[in-house]
């Protein structure tokens, strides 16, 4: 099994410029999430998912949408990047949503 | 609102002694406390996890206490060694139309030789 498989590790945008920020898993989770790290503020839940079809707000979705049209993607839409989006994006799975969570290895984006 | 809040921010221990990281939260119907470390560079990884119907769980020199009443918890590791110089998060499951797992700020552990 690959796990959690977040592309890409790395990304550069300009202001005002969209991207997708890609999430995978291979386990058939049902539980998915978007967490955003920056210093000294933890983990902060953007958006999650609790199977297919069905998602919910976390603590910091404003400027994030999301969609889960499979078991198995959990993508992560930003609309229009503000320098305040820059952060590193962890994506999570897990069996349930009061289990074990899997993280990728981490999304790096930069918004000048 | 809902959160967790973690303390201390950093913690420095000399190896061989004890380190404890508390956490508060703040809904009364959580009830899975899991605790992640992470490494430099590194996606958080869980360490140990413990739910509301167990006061105390130990893992070798890891050990997590649950206070339901006072709605805090705690990471207890003992006999520090290098390799356990980290971010530690602890985090609990939140429920308002599903529920999700809200994190702490982290404690930043460093082992001093």
């Amino acid at each position: 099994n690959a796990g959690v498989t977040q592309t890409p590790k790395f990304q550069v945008l300009k202001t005002g410029q969209s991207m997708t920020l890609q999430c995978a898993q291979d386990m058939n989770h049902e539980y998915m999430s978007w967490y955003r790290q920056d210093p000294g503020m933890g983990l902060r839940l953007i958006h999650y998912s609790v199977g297919a079809g069905i998602t919910d707000q976390g603590e910091v979705p404003n400027g994030y949408n999301v969609s889960r049209s499979t078991t198995e993607d959990f993508p992560l839409r930003l609309l229009s990047a503000a320098p305040s989006q820059t952060s590193v994006y962890f994506c999570a799975s897990s069996r349930t949503s009061t289990g074990e969570l899997f993280f990728g290895e981490g999304s790096r984006l930069t918004v000048l | 609102g809902e959160n967790v809040e973690q303390h201390p921010s950093t913690l420095s221990v000399q190896e061989g002694d004890s380190a404890v990281i508390k956490c508060t939260y703040s809904d009364s119907a959580s009830n899975y406390f899991p605790w992640y470390k992470q490494e430099l560079g590194k996606r958080p990884q869980l360490i140990i996890d413990i739910r509301s119907n167990v006061g105390e769980k130990k893992d070798q020199r890891i050990a997590v206490t649950l206070n339901k009443t006072a709605k805090h918890f705690s990471l207890h590791i003992t006999e520090t060694q290098p390799e356990d110089s980290a971010v530690y998060f602890c985090a609990a499951d939140l429920y308002s139309s599903a529920s999700k797992i809200i994190f702490g700020s982290g404690t930043r552990l460093s082992i001093r030789p």
